[in-house]
């Protein structure tokens, strides 16, 4: 199976403050990779699809990159509303679509 | 608008089974999978599975293996998982989300909460 690797586990930031998180893949799995936000109670909530490109819907200070087996997820400015935890899934290795662990992010 | 509407929170028994529903509306059923993914207590989120919505093909992940069975009734455009063998460690919420290949998990369902205890 592909291991999907998120770092950090956790992170405080202020509001205004650019917030960088990576996603690191076991292999390469070219651009098939999501990020995903679930706030506390609720399902979760599709940001980015094939590595670098935004949902419909969601803020563009929301943004990510990467390919082959480095990506991140990268806030420009955080928000108040951006406390959440975010996942990194790849859809590259049927029948086993790994999601990695998760960052928290706090409002510092 | 898609809704994928998931049936209520169960209490099982260890050893005992669940069978958790996922009904769609809003969008072509036979048009995308269905996935399933579950998140126990404070955990991050877990691939268990997909089907076709015809549910002639399933793929599970190796650990559920033998303990989940994915199944698709398109006459209600529903999906169905059920889950035996359940231990402690099963008490999770499950989600299904509709599956867009390489364009990710766009709708999901509002999560069914499973407790195994005795």
């Amino acid at each position: 199976d592909i291991q999907m690797t998120q770092s950090p586990s956790s992170l405080s930031a202020s509001v205004g403050d650019k917030v960088t998180i990576t996603c690191r893949a076991s292999q390469s799995i070219s651009s098939y990779l999501s990020w995903y936000q679930q706030k506390p109670g609720k399902a979760p909530k599709l940001l980015i699809y094939a590595a670098s490109t935004l949902q419909s819907g969601v803020p563009s200070r929301f943004s990510g990159s990467g390919s082959g087996t480095d990506f991140t997820l990268t806030i420009s400015s955080l928000q108040p509303e951006d406390v959440a935890t975010y996942y990194c899934h790849q859809t590259y290795s049927t029948p086993s679509f790994t999601f990695g662990q998760g960052t928290q992010l706090e409002i510092k | 608008q898609v809704q994928l509407v998931q049936s209520g929170a169960e209490v099982r028994k260890p050893g005992a089974s669940v069978n958790v529903s996922c009904k769609t509306s809003g969008y072509i059923f036979t048009n995308y999978y269905m996935h399933w993914v579950r998140q126990a207590p404070g955990q991050g989120l877990e691939w268990m599975g997909l089907i076709d919505p015809t549910g002639v093909t399933t793929s599970y992940a190796q650990r559920f293996q033998g303990r989940i069975t994915m199944t698709s009734d398109t006459s209600t455009s529903t999906v169905y998982m059920e889950v035996s063998g359940l231990k402690s460690e099963d008490t999770a919420v499950y989600y299904c989300a509709r599956f867009r290949g390489y364009f990710g998990y766009d709708y999901w369902g509002q999560g069914t909460l499973v407790t195994v205890s005795s």
